[in-house]
C-alpha cells in the first residue's frame, strides 16, 4: 500500500529564506504525488503535482517540488519566503492504480519569522 | 462559483447520540470524498464515491459510521452511537477526475465534530 512520511512536523524560517519541506513516499507502482496546503481556518487547496510527466513540477505562489525516484522523495521547495506563506502543508500520493484513494502525510507546520 | 460546502461548520452532541454531516460538492463533480482530520494530523482517508456508489470504503473506522450520495450529488455521513474519539474536523472534497489520473481534490472547510 502507498505512504507517505513527512519528516519534521513544524518548521521555522526567516523571511526571505530558503523553505524546504520533507516528503518521501512509499509504492509498489509509479506514483502521482500532490502537495496542498491549509491556511488557517480554510480548506486544503492544491498547490503542485507530479503525474509523470516534468520531474520538477512548478506550482503556485512561487513553490516548487521535484521528484525523485531513486529517493523516493518529493521535496516542496520556495527559494524565498514570505510571512503570507505560513500554513500547514501536505504531501498526499496516490499509487495509479485501480483505486482513487489519495494517503495524506502528518502535515508540516511552516513558520515565517519577519 | 461555488466550492464545496459543508453543514454544520460546526457540530457538538453527546455521547451516544447520532450525528449526520452533509457536503455539498461542485456542480458537476463526479468523484466525492470524505476525510477526518484530528488535531495535529493529516487528513485520514474515510471512504469515497464514484457517482452514487462507494467506489472504496476501507477508511471507514467501523459500521457505527456510513456515509450515502443516493443522487450523485450531496452526500451524508452519518455515525451512530458517537464516542469521544469520534471528535475531529470532518473534510469533504471533491474531484471532476480521478485522482489515479492526477486529478485535483477540492475541499470544503469541514465540519467540526465534538462529542461530549
Amino acid at each position: 500500500a502507498q505512504s507517505v512520511t513527512q519528516l519534521g512536523s513544524h518548521v521555522s524560517v526567516s523571511e526571505g529564506a530558503l523553505v524546504l519541506l520533507r516528503c518521501n513516499y512509499s509504492s509498489s507502482v509509479p506514483p502521482y504525488l500532490f502537495w496542498y496546503v491549509q491556511y488557517p481556518n480554510q480548506g486544503l487547496q492544491l498547490l503542485l503535482k507530479y503525474t509523470s510527466a516534468a520531474t520538477l513540477v512548478k506550482g503556485i505562489n512561487g513553490f516548487e517540488a521535484e521528484f525523485k525516484k531513486s529517493e523516493t522523495s518529493f521535496h516542496l521547495t520556495k527559494p524565498s519566503a514570505h510571512m503570507s506563506d505560513a500554513a500547514e502543508y501536505f504531501c498526499a500520493v496516490t499509487n495509479g492504480g485501480n483505486t482513487d484513494k489519495l494517503i495524506f502525510g502528518t502535515g508540516t507546520r511552516l513558520q515565517v519569522f519577519p | 462559483g461555488a466550492g464545496v460546502s459543508q453543514t454544520p461548520s460546526n457540530k457538538v452532541t453527546e455521547k451516544g447520540k447520532y450525528v449526520e454531516l452533509r457536503c455539498d460538492p461542485i456542480s458537476g463533480h463526479t468523484a466525492l470524498y470524505w476525510y477526518r482530520q484530528s488535531l495535529g494530523q493529516g487528513p485520514e482517508f474515510l471512504i469515497y464515491f464514484q457517482g452514487t456508489g462507494a467506489a472504496d470504503d476501507s477508511g471507514l473506522p467501523n459500521d457505527r459510521f456510513f456515509a450515502v450520495r443516493p443522487e450523485g450529488s450531496v452526500s451524508t455521513l452519518k455515525i451512530q452511537r458517537t464516542e469521544r474519539g469520534d471528535s475531529a474536523m470532518y473534510l469533504c472534497a471533491s474531484s471532476a477526475s480521478r485522482t489515479s489520473q492526477g486529478g485535483e481534490l477540492f475541499f470544503g472547510e469541514g465540519s467540526r465534530l465534538t462529542v461530549l
